[in-house]
């Protein structure tokens, strides 16, 4: 069975650029997480959907940052207009209900913003 | 505020000797706990996990340690190899699907 699937897997745009991150979840799961890996904190949660769902975007940074599930296999992570300091890594990872959180992730979307 | 911790950025270890991770965490209602393991240009893999109501669970040669009183967990990896060279992420999960990571340790095993 195919993995998280993420792409982009790396992005280079210029500073005021729109960007969009994509997943897919593992078939049959239905929670997506959007992350954020940094150097100085680590790796932070952005968003949750539960059902396709928006469940806690507490973690988004900012209104240039949004998020959408439109179906149960595919996501989209969109910064808008970008900033050099949103460079970082993005993963995307899927769970199923019962799966005891145990999430599964993608092999990340690494983004340079110039 | 770092409710997860990993105190150790790296960690040396000979090939064949035993790795010991650590991870403090301060947020009692969590109830699971997770080891990640990442290689560069990957994604965080799932390793092992332990209830909290358990204070040990093996898998192979890992091994998660929970000490509740202490608000400690400990992953043992005996004997390490030189593929074991990697990322490791704790991550603690508190009855929903969220996880909170700690920053991660990365484990050289030497040959």
């Amino acid at each position: 069975d195919a993995g998280v699937i993420q792409s982009p897997r790396h992005e280079v745009t210029e500073m005021g650029q729109e960007v969009t991150l994509r997943c897919k979840p593992i078939s049959g799961h239905n929670s997506l997480f959007w992350y954020r890996q940094t150097m100085m904190r680590g790796l932070e949660l952005l968003i949750y959907f539960n059902n396709n769902v928006p469940i806690d975007d507490s973690g988004m940074p900012e209104d240039r940052f949004s998020a959408k599930m439109p179906n149960a296999s595919f996501s989209t992570l969109k910064i808008q207009p970008s900033e050099p300091r949103d460079s970082a890594v993005y993963f995307c990872a899927s769970s199923r209900t019962g799966s005891k959180n145990i999430q599964y992730f993608g092999a990340g979307t690494r983004l340079s913003v110039l | 505020d770092q409710q997860v911790k990993q105190n150790s950025p790296s960690l040396s270890v000979q090939e064949g000797r035993i790795s010991i991770l650590n991870c403090d965490y301060t947020n009692s209602m969590f109830d699971y706990f997770l080891w990640y393991k990442k290689y560069p240009a990957e994604g965080p893999t799932f390793l092992i996990s332990i209830s909290s109501i358990k204070d040990k669970n093996e898998d192979g040669r890992f091994t998660v340690f929970l000490n509740k009183s202490a608000k400690h967990l400990s992953l043992h990896i005996v004997p390490s190899q030189p593929g074991d060279s990697a990322v490791y992420f704790c991550a603690a999960g508190a009855g929903s699907y969220q996880l909170t990571f700690g920053k991660g340790t990365k484990l050289s095993v030497i040959p």
